[in-house]
C-alpha cells in the first residue's frame, strides 16, 4: 500500500512570492492534515480536512490556506511568504477520526530567500 | 503551560538498555496518544498509539497511560542505536478532529 506522498520535496521561493504544496494521502484515508514543523516551534498544526470541508484550523494567518478534493488530495497555499515560513510542511492522513493513527508524509521542504 | 510537554533531552543510555520517555498533557479530556519517532531530516513515523489506561506493548515499545495523572510514557527494552532519533509525544481530543498537538521531543541517544 502506497504511503502519503507529498510534492515536491524542495522549493526555494522568494519573499512575496506564493507557493502551493501537494499531498496525496494513503489510499481509503479520507482525513488529511497538515503541519508546519521548525527547529524553534517544534510541530504545529496548520488544519485539517475531511470529506471535503476543513473541520479544524490551527492558529496561522491568513496567508496560510488549504483544500481538499474529492478524491482526498489536498493542497495548501502560502500566500506572500515571508522568511519565517521556512519550515518543513507535513502532510498526515488518517482514514477518519477522531481517534485514528495518523501517518505522514517525506514533507516539502520550504526556504524562503 | 505548554498542551503537550516533553523532556528535551538528549537522553543518553547504553546500548542494551532501557530508555524511558515521558509525556504530560493538559487537557483531561483527550482521547488519544501517539509516539512518533523522527530522525534528523526525516518525517515523523508511528511507533505506538494507544487509547486506554494502562500498559500497550509492541515488540521493544511498551506505551504506558495515566488518564488521571495525563501522563503517557514509552518504553524501549533493549535499546539499538538505531533507536537514535527524537521521540515525539503526540496528543488528540474527540472534538479536535485529526487535529494532533505535539510535544517538543525529547532526543534519544543510544552509545555502543
Amino acid at each position: 500500500k502506497a504511503g502519503v506522498t507529498q510534492t515536491p520535496r524542495y522549493l526555494i521561493k522568494t519573499r512575496g512570492q506564493q507557493v502551493t504544496l501537494s499531498c496525496s494521502p494513503i489510499s481509503g484515508h479520507r482525513s488529511v492534515s497538515w503541519y508546519q514543523q521548525t527547529p524553534g516551534q517544534g510541530l504545529q498544526f496548520l488544519f485539517e480536512y475531511f470529506s471535503e470541508t476543513q473541520r479544524n484550523k490551527g492558529n496561522f494567518p491568513g496567508r496560510f490556506s488549504g483544500r481538499q478534493f474529492s478524491n482526498s488530495r489536498s493542497e495548501m497555499n502560502v500566500s506572500t511568504l515571508e522568511l519565517g515560513d521556512s519550515a518543513l510542511y507535513l502532510c498526515a492522513s488518517s482514514p477518519a477520526p477522531p481517534n485514528t493513527e495518523a501517518f505522514f508524509g517525506q514533507g516539502t521542504r520550504l526556504t524562503v530567500v | 503551560q505548554k498542551e503537550v510537554e516533553q523532556n528535551s533531552g538528549p537522553l543518553s543510555v547504553p546500548e542494551g538498555a532501557i530508555a524511558s520517555l515521558n509525556c504530560t498533557y493538559s487537557d483531561r479530556v483527550s482521547q488519544s496518544f501517539f509516539w512518533y519517532r523522527q530522525y534528523s531530516g526525516k518525517s515523523p513515523e508511528l511507533i505506538m498509539s494507544i487509547y486506554s489506561n494502562g500498559d500497550k506493548e509492541d515488540g521493544r515499545f511498551t506505551a504506558q497511560l495515566n488518564k488521571a495523572s495525563q501522563y503517557v510514557s514509552l518504553l524501549i527494552r533493549d535499546s539499538q542505536p538505531s533507536d537514535s532519533a527524537t521521540y515525539l509525544c503526540a496528543v488528540g481530543t474527540y472534538n479536535q478532529g485529526g487535529k494532533l498537538i505535539f510535544g517538543q521531543g525529547t532526543e534519544l541517544s543510544v552509545k555502543p
